[in-house]
């Protein structure tokens, strides 16, 4: 089943304390990006990546750090945690950058205390 | 700045046509209009993507005027479960032809009430 997955689903963590969310899809596709959502804001895009090794911030990107080493992942790192990036994420992902059909995965739901 | 902008909720009720109107300013004129639908506590979902005209499948519509500064997505006899946020994607080129920066902004709240 083609899809897009994400770990954790949820996580409780503290201030500066090191996490990676994970995302992986099996599609083969180019174009990766993360986004968080928060309440009253919408969907936010914090950082994309249009193939191996090319990755480039979007609107948020500040706390936020991602690589891509193979073509079906692409991390979140937050180095440093902090309250205000408690949210929701989610990950997606798509044939190649211009092709705007985009997979999302289920989401993680990060509380930072 | 490709930003779009959209009504932040509607409500209809079920069995009427819901049409969604979103402006786009500085939209290129290779880059095709798309449209997603979000149910509370799942990620988006593609819905319907166009060019200009017309285009329709099984979910819903999209109405592209000539100048294609706007677009209107038309969701035919809505039930409950249509009620959802909906999203026109926007995309941020800041002058360096790479469109894989993306604005989808707060979308519409559609409220379909019985």
């Amino acid at each position: 089943e083609a899809q897009v997955t994400q770990n954790p689903r949820y996580l409780i963590t503290v201030t500066g304390k090191k996490l990676t969310v994970t995302c992986s899809q099996n599609m083969n596709h180019e174009y990766m990006s993360w986004y968080r959502q928060d309440p009253g804001l919408g969907l936010r895009q914090i950082y994309y990546s249009m193939n191996v090794e090319v990755t480039d911030k979007g609107d948020v990107p500040e706390g936020y750090k991602v690589s891509r080493k193979e073509k079906r992942n692409f991390p979140l790192i937050l180095e440093s945690p902090s309250p205000n990036q408690t949210s929701l994420y989610f990950c997606a992902s798509s044939f190649q950058q211009g092709h705007y059909e985009q997979y999302f995965g289920p989401g993680t739901r990060l509380t930072v205390t | 700045l490709a930003k779009t902008t959209q009504p932040i909720s509607m409500d209809s009720y079920e069995g009427q046509e819901v049409n969604i109107t979103c402006s786009h300013n500085n939209i290129a004129t290779n880059d095709y209009i798309t449209w997603y639908q979000q149910f509370p506590s799942q990620g988006p979902r593609f819905i319907i993507q166009g060019y200009k005209t017309k285009v329709t499948n099984e979910v819903a519509s999209l109405f592209i005027p000539a100048d294609r500064k706007s677009s209107t997505l038309s969701l035919p006899r809505v039930s409950l479960s249509d009620t959802a946020v909906y999203y026109c994607l926007g995309i941020d080129r800041n002058g360096s032809g790479n469109t894989g920066k993306l604005i989808f902004g707060q979308g519409t709240t559609l409220q379909v009430k019985p």
